[in-house]
């Protein structure tokens, strides 16, 4: 099994530049997560989806935007890349609230 | 507010000796605790879960860990640490209820040497 498949895995951006981190899991999870890390730092939530057609804004969602049309992906959208925007990127799903989480390996973006 | 302190930053520890990870948290009501361990390059992994129940909670790769209401703490333990075990240990407090979100600690670096 795949489980959860996040592309790219390196990305470089021009500050106001945009463009779509892709997540998508084969295990049927209904609730999906994205979160980044910034180094030395624990993982913020940005925006996370409990099932398709719902999402919901988490501790960091601001210049973030993103849309659940399927259960299997969950892309996240970064509209005018900033350098605050530079960090590490990981997709999550679960089956419930609570429950493991099962990671992407995630996308590292530079925003120069 | 929700909070998780992990106050180690970066512990070294000798191959097969025992190992503590600190991690204290602040929570008004009954919180879900993680730990998650996290290889380089790689996402995060689940070692163990506590929900209720039984307050000594053994996770996968011969991890326990133990829940002490009273100190606010649920602190990752091990007995033997393996040259495999070196990587960063995330401590987490989940809500039993509400909204979904996993607040996450800073993380513990941990190196094993021979």
């Amino acid at each position: 099994n795949a489980g959860v498949t996040q592309t790219p895995k390196f990305r470089i951006l021009k500050i106001g530049q945009s463009m779509t981190l892709q997540c998508t899991q084969d295990m049927n999870h209904n609730y999906m997560y994205w979160y980044r890390q910034d180094p030395g730092m624990g993982l913020k939530l940005i925006y996370y989806s409990v099932g398709a057609g719902i999402t919901d804004k988490g501790e960091v969602p601001n210049g973030y935007n993103v849309s659940r049309s399927t259960t299997e992906d969950f892309p996240l959208r970064l509209e005018l890349a900033a350098p605050s925007q530079t960090s590490v990127y990981f997709c999550a799903s679960s089956t419930t609230r609570g429950e493991k989480l099962f990671f992407g390996s995630g996308t590292q973006l530079s925003v120069l | 507010a929700q909070s998780v302190t992990q106050p180690d930053i970066h512990i070294t520890v000798s191959e097969g000796a025992s190992l503590e990870l600190r991690c204290n948290y602040s929570y008004g009501a009954t919180p879900y605790l993680f730990w998650y361990v996290q290889s380089p390059g790689q996402g995060l992994q689940l070692l163990l879960k506590y929900f209720s129940g039984d307050t000594l909670v053994q996770g996968i790769k011969g991890f326990e860990a133990e829940f002490k209401r009273s100190q606010s703490s649920f602190n990752l333990r091990k007995p033997s640490v393996h040259w495999s075990d070196a990587a960063e240990y995330f401590c987490a407090v989940g809500e039993a209820t509400g909204a979904n979100n996993l607040f996450f600690g800073t993380g513990t670096r941990l190196t094993v040497i021979p």
